[in-house]
């Protein structure tokens, strides 16, 4: 069965201390994996997408990489702003539909 | 920049009302999604069009229908609503070429 794992479930980090968070995945063939933030009471705002192991995305403080089993969000020296949920879906070969984890809930201390 | 506009951003309803949330992409997408998202559990699919009149159940589609008529609006129906299908309900559309989502902002239901 297809699935995302997404950990740590929640995050608090002091501002300035890098981190990673780790999203494992499970699918027969994997079409694309994409990595979305999402602050609360709003949709989820699209971040990267990586399609082979080995792939890396950057976008500011953050750094998305792929591997054949998962994925990792590195969050270089981050900022209060950076406070989120960040969600990991993965788009199966064959299929235009996403599975998603959970989330993590990163919170970023001044 | 893509586009994805929800009809409401709050909702409350009664129990056994019929209810339509109204989805609008301005990209010209062929696939739409209704996904709803509550704490604990993610989001999980309702339902999945990827034409105009065509329509998948995604896994969770009982006591919802959905409805595209055109390309660019995607409705989901709560066809007798229930205290249970309380959450915050999102659309997406995509291009089939491109793979990623876009989402709007989200619906915040609820039943009482």
């Amino acid at each position: 069965e297809d699935q995302v794992t997404q950990s740590p479930e929640a995050l608090r980090l002091q501002e300035g201390e890098s981190s990673s968070l780790n999203c494992s995945y499970t699918v027969s063939g994997l079409r694309g994996l994409f990595w979305y933030r999402q602050d609360p009471g709003k949709g989820p705002e699209f971040l990267f997408t990586l399609y082979s192991a080995g792939e890396e995305k950057e976008k500011e403080r953050l750094k998305a990489t792929l591997t054949k089993k998962e994925s990792f969000l590195h969050i270089t020296a981050p900022k209060p702003e950076d406070s989120a949920t960040y969600l990991c879906a993965v788009q199966p070969s064959g299929t235009y539909k996403y599975i998603f984890g959970t989330g993590t809930r990163l919170k970023v201390l001044a | 920049d893509v586009k994805v506009t929800q009809s409401s951003r709050y909702l409350v309803k009664r129990t056994g009302e019929k209810v339509f949330l109204e989805c609008v992409q301005d990209m010209d997408h062929e696939n739409m999604f209704w996904y709803r998202q509550d704490p604990g559990l993610g989001l999980r699919l309702i339902y999945f069009s990827y034409d105009v009149k065509m329509k998948e159940k995604g896994d969770i589609p009982e006591g919802y229908s959905v409805s595209r008529e055109k390309k660019e609006r995607f409705s989901l129906i709560l066809e007798s609503a229930s205290t249970n299908q309380t959450s915050m309900y999102l659309c997406a559309s995509s291009h089939p070429m491109n793979t990623e989502a876009f989402f709007g902002q989200g619906t915040r239901l609820t039943v009482v």
